[in-house]
């Protein structure tokens, strides 16, 4: 079955460690994305990709890094810069960047600061 | 700054109930509208896409789009309370962005 793989389902932050989230998808989409999303918030870009080995920021970037060394694949590093991570991360997919197609997400990740 | 409004809810409807969900937008240029359902917990799930003005049906569920008043809504029809989640407006202006809504909750009633 095509879908989106998000690992780890929860993940632990120690003080000034930075950690990687994984996101894996078998669709064939050119286009993939990372959210944030925050208790009673909408979805906030973070970055996307329109293609392998291209990357653009989102609204809230900071303290975030991405790759897209392959098409299947776009980990999220949430790095020590980002003060207050804890919240839940979304992948998404999409056949490409344009507005009309619409974006199928992961399962997500769940991150909190120890 | 591109905004997208919800209602938070939550709406509660009995079960059998038509549930209405509405949705706001500030940009005039937007292009495609999307309504995704998300379970307490879990990941936001595609239910339908509109790109056209007019009533676009699928199931139990009718998206409504009016460019004029720049609102877009969904009806379900025949709720069940295993409709009962979160339901995100997202709206795109033709490029890589899509802005979501913060949800309304529906709560449905056995």
């Amino acid at each position: 079955d095509g879908g989106i793989t998000q690992s780890p389902k929860y993940l632990f932050r120690k003080e000034g460690q930075n950690v990687t989230l994984s996101c894996e998808q078998n669709l064939n989409h050119d286009a993939m994305y990372w959210y944030r999303q925050d208790p009673g918030q909408g979805l906030r870009l973070i970055y996307y990709s329109q293609i392998v080995n291209d990357f653009q920021k989102g609204d809230i970037a900071e303290g975030y890094s991405v790759s897209r060394e392959k098409k299947e694949s776009f980990p999220l590093t949430v790095t020590s810069a980002q003060k207050n991570p804890t919240a839940f991360y979304l992948c998404a997919s999409s056949i490409a960047a344009t507005g009309n197609q619409p974006q199928h997400f992961g399962d997500g990740t769940r991150l909190s600061i120890l | 700054q591109k905004e997208v409004e919800q209602n938070s809810g939550p709406l509660s409807v009995p079960e059998g109930a038509i549930a209405s969900l509405n949705c706001t937008y500030s940009d005039r240029g937007s292009q495609s509208f999307f309504w995704y359902r998300q379970y307490s917990g879990k990941s936001p799930e595609l239910i339908m896409f509109i790109y056209s003005n007019g009533d676009k049906e699928d199931g139990r569920f009718t998206a409504q789009l009016n460019k004029a008043s720049q609102y877009v809504s969904l009806l379900i029809r025949d709720s069940q309370p295993s409709d009962s989640a979160t339901y995100l407006c997202a709206v795109n202006s033709g490029g890589f962005k899509t802005i979501f809504g913060a949800g309304t909750r529906l709560f449905v009633k056995a």
